[in-house]
């Protein structure tokens, strides 16, 4: 596609139910980023795939979170057993070359409400 | 925290005005970046500027870089009430993967 693609663009849940958020990077883009905002806030940084390499997951935040990037392209970020802290909206971005060099290209978001 | 931090956390002007936002950060960098967002939108990239860059021009957008102060702002000229948004700076720093982004400057542009 033209951009970066993330479904659902909002989700409800109830505490302790499992969430999966996906998003579809630009074609062609070798890192893919999760971050997490909350509402006011600025960005926090969740995880980094970059090619075939290990990712980065020294951002999330507890072992309830984790993320998978199949066949280089398209990520999905599941949170098991939600609480309502992790009510924010979370962000994915593609960049055409790793190591934080070039500029990235954000989806509109998936905004997550646990109630 | 190595994140940035923008400064002032919201500023209001006339159109026609212009717009000075500050970033601050911690570390070394390789480049720094800044972006806006819209209200309920995601985050578009306005400009980026290396480390061996002390300015840089994009239409209405002027960005100054002093590493020697670890410290980068952001003007608007002749601002429009389309410029309404928040903007945010992303600092990459040497080493790493990641970008760290600072809280933000919430833009009110009134007509």
């Amino acid at each position: 596609g033209a951009g970066v693609s993330q479904s659902p663009s909002n989700k409800v849940t109830e505490k302790g139910k499992d969430v999966e958020l996906r998003c579809d990077p630009i074609s062609g883009h070798t890192a893919l980023y999760w971050y997490r905002q909350s509402l006011g806030q600025g960005l926090e940084f969740l995880i980094y795939f970059q090619g075939n390499s290990a990712p980065d997951k020294s951002g999330l935040p507890s072992d309830r979170f984790s993320a998978e990037r199949t066949g280089g392209s398209v990520s999905t970020l599941t949170i098991q057993r939600t609480q309502q802290e992790d009510s924010a909206v979370y962000l994915c971005a593609s960049s055409q070359t790793g190591g934080a060099v070039g500029e990235l290209f954000f989806g509109e978001g998936s905004r997550l409400t646990v109630l | 925290s190595q994140q940035g931090e923008e400064d002032p956390q919201a500023l209001s002007i006339q159109e026609g005005e212009n717009a000075t936002m500050n970033c601050s950060y911690k570390t070394s960098i390789n480049n720094l970046q800044w972006y806006r967002q819209n209200s309920g939108r995601g985050l578009v990239h306005l400009i980026l500027i290396r480390s061996n860059e002390r300015e840089k021009h994009s239409g209405r957008l002027r960005v100054t870089l002093d590493t020697s102060k670890k410290s980068s702002s952001l003007l608007i000229t002749a601002s429009r009430a389309a410029d309404t948004a928040s903007y945010f700076c992303a600092t990459a720093p040497n080493t790493g993967n990641q970008f760290y982004f600072g809280t933000g400057t919430s833009l009110t542009v009134i007509p």
